[in-house]
């Protein structure tokens, strides 16, 4: 049981340049998640699906996409990388119901 | 989703006990505590939640007052690896239901 896992754990990208951020999990949770965390600041959500096919905006879902096409995957795409974008990336996802989030390790973005 | 207010910071001596708190005035009947921590670089880690009775697990204790109006996150013998960063959430319980995060307390236990 892996829990959470993302990859890459780190990327430089130059601006303008595309990315996927890949988050999988092997716990069959319905609920996952997408947050960024800038340095020094608590975490904001991006985006978040209740189940593969549905998705739906956060708090800061500007200049990223997701898609949910299997339970287990939740990759956050990048279409033109901005310096804004240069943060933390975690991946979480929770059964449903009162549980805990299972956080990913993270992904760390520098936008250059 | 209710908001909550901790203190910046807190220092603790290691082997004692850590004891933070939150204050959530506006909570709401429906509204669960949560809390979870953050050590540097790392995913946030579930810890506890509660609605109104007190709570233990292996990890903390949870306190909540009567009015539910604000808690304590109660770690019993705080060791090195318990610096972080803790939050403590207010959530009802609905499908979808989101963590929103504050600013946290950073805890440093110290020698």
């Amino acid at each position: 049981n892996a829990g959470v896992t993302q990859t890459p754990k780190f990327r430089i990208l130059k601006i303008g340049q595309s990315m996927t951020l890949q988050c999988t999990q092997d716990m069959n949770h319905n609920y996952m998640y997408w947050y960024r965390q800038d340095p020094g600041m608590g975490l904001k959500l991006i985006y978040y699906s209740v189940g593969a096919g549905i998705t739906d905006k956060g708090e800061v879902p500007n200049g990223y996409n997701v898609s949910r096409s299997t339970t287990e995957d939740f990759p956050l795409r990048l279409e033109l990388a901005a310096p804004s974008q240069t943060s933390v990336y975690f991946c979480a996802s929770r059964e449903q119901g009162l549980e805990g989030y299972t956080f990913g390790s993270g992904t760390r973005l520098t936008v250059v | 989703d209710a908001k909550t207010t901790q203190p910046t910071s807190m220092d603790c001596a290691e082997g004692r006990a850590a004891n933070l708190p939150c204050n959530h005035s506006t909570i709401s009947g429906n509204e669960y505590v949560y809390w979870y921590r953050q050590i540097h670089s790392q995913g946030p880690q579930y810890i506890i939640h509660g609605l109104k009775n007190n709570e233990t697990n292996e990890m903390a204790s949870l306190i909540i007052t009567e009015d539910r109006k604000s808690s304590t996150l109660i770690l019993p013998h705080a060791t090195l690896r318990d610096t972080a960063v803790y939050y403590c959430i207010v959530m009802i319980k609905a499908a979808g239901n989101k963590l929103t995060f504050g600013g946290g307390t950073r805890v440093l236990v110290k020698p």
